[in-house]
């Protein structure tokens, strides 16, 4: 009964080459979070959606984008991948008439960068 | 603003004796404060979350905290370690009703049990 759904769990890419990491949620929460964590690291927020209201981190770099398509779906677009952003990347959710900012997050999908 | 520092990076223990994993946080209100658990090459799997109903915190897999203003601690025990505890542990906290329900996660503290 997964509620938060990350595919592919591995994705092989090359240097420079584009790669796209999916997200879905079947909770119907109306606030996607993507991170980005490193080995032996804390995750890292990249930006988030508020609904359709896409909110960036300051230090976010200009190579990751996402999509939104609906409610249900958020993409991790990484448009020439470097060897730097090989990591766990980590979607999660919020719903935010909760009060506790408590998020579900996924299983995450490891990048790595050939 | 927000922080939270978790004291250990690691700690080890022996199967069956209890374990402590250390968290402050810093908040300018009312916090969320949460554990959260990560097993290798796993997503995030919450333990337990404080949510001011009650200042001894009871969550899965028999894990607890106690969240204490006056020191502004919410450590994470467990009675008696076992094998399957052995992870990396996170605190997170997050301002109450933030807009964006943005976390602020500490370091982590990777737990060994030993045989």
């Amino acid at each position: 009964d997964a509620m938060v759904i990350q595919n592919p769990r591995y994705q092989v890419t090359q240097f420079g080459k584009p790669v796209t990491l999916s997200c879905s949620q079947t909770l119907n929460h109306n606030v996607m979070y993507w991170y980005q964590q490193k080995s032996s690291q804390a995750p890292k927020l990249l930006f988030h959606y508020y609904d359709k209201d896409f909110n960036n981190e300051a230090d976010t770099p200009d190579n990751f984008q996402s999509r939104r398509p609906n409610t249900s779906f958020c993409f991790l677009d990484i448009r020439s991948p470097g060897l730097g952003d090989a990591a766990m990347y980590l979607c999660a959710t919020w719903a935010s008439g909760s009060p506790y900012n408590e998020q579900f997050f996924g299983p995450g999908t490891r990048l790595t960068v050939l | 603003a927000q922080s939270v520092t978790q004291l250990d990076s690691h700690v080890s223990v022996s199967e069956g004796t209890p374990v402590l994993l250390r968290c402050n946080y810093s908040s300018s209100y009312s916090p969320s404060l949460f554990w959260y658990v990560q097993h290798p090459n796993k997503g995030l799997q919450l333990l337990l979350k404080y949510t001011s109903a009650a200042t001894l915190v009871k969550g899965i897999n028999g894990f607890e905290a106690e969240f204490k203003k006056s020191e502004t601690s919410f450590h994470l025990t467990k009675p008696s370690a076992h094998m399957s505890d052995a992870a990396e542990y996170f605190c997170v906290v997050s301002d109450r009703g933030n807009q964006g329900g943005k976390l602020i996660f500490g370091q982590g503290t990777e737990l060994s049990v030993k045989p």
